[in-house]
């Protein structure tokens, strides 16, 4: 399996404009999870699916950050408009019900917002 | 938040077996502990969970107390690629609205030659 993949790896972008992440998960896992990471605050859950349903978006900062899964093989995280401060590695996970709980995660995106 | 308390550093010899420790006084009956490992810049590894008893893999071994309020990780031959942020979790049984998995600071392991 090619384990779960991300794109973009990098992106640069300036303050205002949108930024959409992708997460294809690995095939067969039913649970798909967003992470932000950044040197102040470590490793956040923003979001997590299951089923394509989201389960719990608390850590979700605020209005701006949105995240989808229309189908069992691809998720978006979307951010409209974005900001310096949202400048950080973006990495999903994917797991799957039933196993040891494992989550298995993506290289991540790392974005910049100037 | 975190249900976790870990060193913030850590370092070991090569070769020799890497003890790191994990306070988790809080810890339910029904949740297991687990741990990862995140080498720069990469996405977090599983290496290794528990609920009551030791566990052991090809990775690491997890010895967790009687009562389950700490638990220690053992990487048993510490290479310089085991170099990284070890994390210990708390996470609520699988499959259930507590199944998220949250991170703390975690343990910044370093391995001298």
């Amino acid at each position: 399996d090619a384990g779960v993949i991300q794109s973009p790896r990098h992106e640069v972008t300036e303050m205002g404009q949108e930024v959409t992440l992708r997460c294809k998960p690995i095939s067969g896992h039913d649970y798909l999870f967003w992470y932000r990471q950044t040197m102040m605050r470590g490793l956040e859950l923003l979001i997590y699916f299951n089923n394509n349903v989201p389960i719990d978006d608390s850590g979700m900062p605020e209005d701006r950050f949105s995240a989808k899964m229309p189908n069992a093989s691809f998720s978006t995280l979307k951010i409209q408009p974005s900001e310096p401060r949202d400048s950080a590695v973006y990495f999903c996970a994917s797991s799957l019900k039933g196993s040891t709980g494992e989550l298995f995660f993506g290289e991540g995106s790392r974005l910049t917002v100037l | 938040d975190a249900k976790t308390t870990q060193p913030p550093s850590m370092d070991c010899a090569e070769g020799r077996a890497a003890n790191l420790p994990c306070n988790h006084s809080t810890i339910s009956g029904n949740e297991y502990v687990y741990w990862y490992r995140q080498i720069h810049s990469q996405g977090p590894q599983y290496i290794i969970h528990g609920l009551k008893n030791n566990e052991t893999n090809e990775m690491a071994s997890l010895i967790i107390t009687e009562d389950r309020k700490s638990s220690t990780l053992i990487l048993p031959h510490a290479t310089l690629r085991d170099t990284a942020v070890y994390y210990c979790i708390v996470r609520g049984p699988r499959d259930s609205s507590a199944s998220k998995i949250i991170f703390g600071s975690g343990t910044r392991l370093s391995i001298r030659p």
